[in-house]
Order: structure tokens, then C-alpha cells, then sequence
């Protein structure tokens, strides 16, 4: 199986300030289309997961554009611009490339 | 918009079998191109893919899981199904179904998910 590594598992940050989360791929994520096949998704206190973003950058409808995603290969990383309190929850990213599908071990971002 | 619902029992014993069924609302789980999994987690930890079905009734399960999982897909009541075997405590989860995109990737985007239900193995 591919391995999903996130870092940092845990995050606290200011209203307004930015936040930035990497995941690593044991293996590369880059398919032979050309598309590189990694997700984002936000587990919000008590709900399930929702897509925010797909194919490393692009955003999913109404997600905000606070979130960007960048990356190639097997390094990536999620940035919010200014972190609003509706954007707390753990953040995983999953790999589409190889089955079975596979997700990070997730971050943790709280507001200060 | 495509909405979907997880039931089943909420406590399992042990080395029995784990039903959940996944009803989907507002669409035919028949029409576009998607693909429909199951996903669980485990309380405080992390997601665990654990097998999906198409619509033909093509199916890929988890090879962790594999010996053990069963999904079917029942188009007429726009449902689709899992079974998991010879349950243990370490089944214990909230098991969430989702819609998946298909395409090219060999797992397209997961974008429509269930509120999940929360399943406990315990005699």
C-alpha cells in the first residue's frame, strides 16, 4: 500500500493568520494521463469528511478559495490563506492512484 | 443534490457478520459515472478504505479486509450494501459510504458522503 504522511499531526492557529499542512507519498502520485491523483478532505468536528480539493490543486465546488492545494510527485501541501473558526477539523489527504485508496494519518487544526 | 444514508445494527457480536446498507436519495445510483465505497473509521483515528462497487457489480475490496468484505448493489431499491465477517472488537467503527467519481485515476474524488453509523462489536 501506498503511505500517506502528514506532518504536523496538530495545528493551532490565529484567526486570519495562515495555516499550511504537507503530505507525503511513499510512491509517486503522477499517472501516466498526466494528472497527479491527490485529494484533500476536512473531517469537521462530529460530521464526515468533505472533498475540498482534487487532483493536488484543483478546488471542489463551494470550497472557498482561502484553500489552495500545490505539489507534484510524492510531496504536497494544503495552505489556507486566513483561517476562519469554520475551519477547524482534521484535514486528511488521500492518494486515487493505487488501490487501495489510502489516507494520511491526518492534521488536527484548532483555533488559538 | 445525491444524498446518502447508512443504516444497520448498531452492535455486532463478535465472529458474527457486520450488515450495513447505504441508501442513496436525490439521484439513480445508476446514472453518471461513479463508483460507491465504504470507508470506516475507528473512534479518535484515522479513515480506512474498505472496498467499492460499480453499478455493473464490478467490485475491489481492501486486501486487508478482503477476505472477509462483501459489497453488493441493489439498483432497483438505489441501494448498495457491505458485509464484513467473523467480526472482532477491532471492527468497532463509525462506517461512513461515499460516492466516488470515476475515471481514469484507479479511485476518483469521494465527493458525496454519508453522515456515517456507528457500528460496536461487543457480546
Amino acid at each position: 500500500d501506498i503511505v500517506m504522511t502528514q506532518t504536523p499531526l496538530s495545528l493551532s492557529v490565529t484567526p486570519g493568520q495562515p495555516a499550511s499542512i504537507s503530505c507525503k507519498s511513499s510512491q509517486s502520485l503522477l499517472h501516466s494521463d498526466g494528472k497527479t491523483y491527490l485529494y484533500w478532505y476536512l473531517q469537521k468536528p462530529g460530521q464526515s469528511p468533505q472533498l475540498l480539493i482534487y487532483e493536488v490543486s484543483s478546488r471542489f465546488s463551494g470550497v472557498p478559495d482561502r484553500f489552495s492545494g500545490s505539489g507534484s510527485g510524492t510531496d504536497f501541501t494544503l495552505k489556507i490563506s486566513r483561517v476562519e473558526a469554520e475551519d477547524v477539523g482534521v484535514y486528511y489527504c488521500m492518494q486515487g492512484i493505487h488501490l487501495p485508496p489510502t489516507f494520511g494519518q491526518g492534521t488536527k487544526v484548532e483555533i488559538k | 443534490q445525491v444524498q446518502l444514508q447508512e443504516s444497520g445494527p448498531g452492535l455486532v457480536k463478535p465472529s458474527q457478520t457486520l450488515s450495513l446498507t447505504c441508501t442513496v436519495s436525490g439521484g439513480s445510483i445508476s446514472s453518471g459515472s461513479y463508483y460507491w465505497s465504504w470507508i470506516r473509521q475507528p473512534a479518535g483515528k484515522g479513515l480506512e478504505w474498505i472496498g467499492r462497487i460499480y453499478t455493473s457489480g464490478s467490485t475491489n475490496y481492501n486486501p486487508s479486509l478482503k477476505s472477509r468484505v462483501t459489497i453488493s448493489v441493489d439498483t432497483s431499491k438505489n441501494q448498495f450494501s457491505l458485509k464484513l465477517s467473523s467480526v472482532t472488537a477491532a471492527d468497532t467503527a463509525v462506517y461512513y459510504c461515499a460516492r466516488g467519481v470515476e475515471g481514469i485515476a484507479v479511485a476518483g474524488a469521494m465527493d458525496v458522503w454519508g453522515k456515517g453509523t456507528t457500528v460496536t462489536v461487543s457480546s
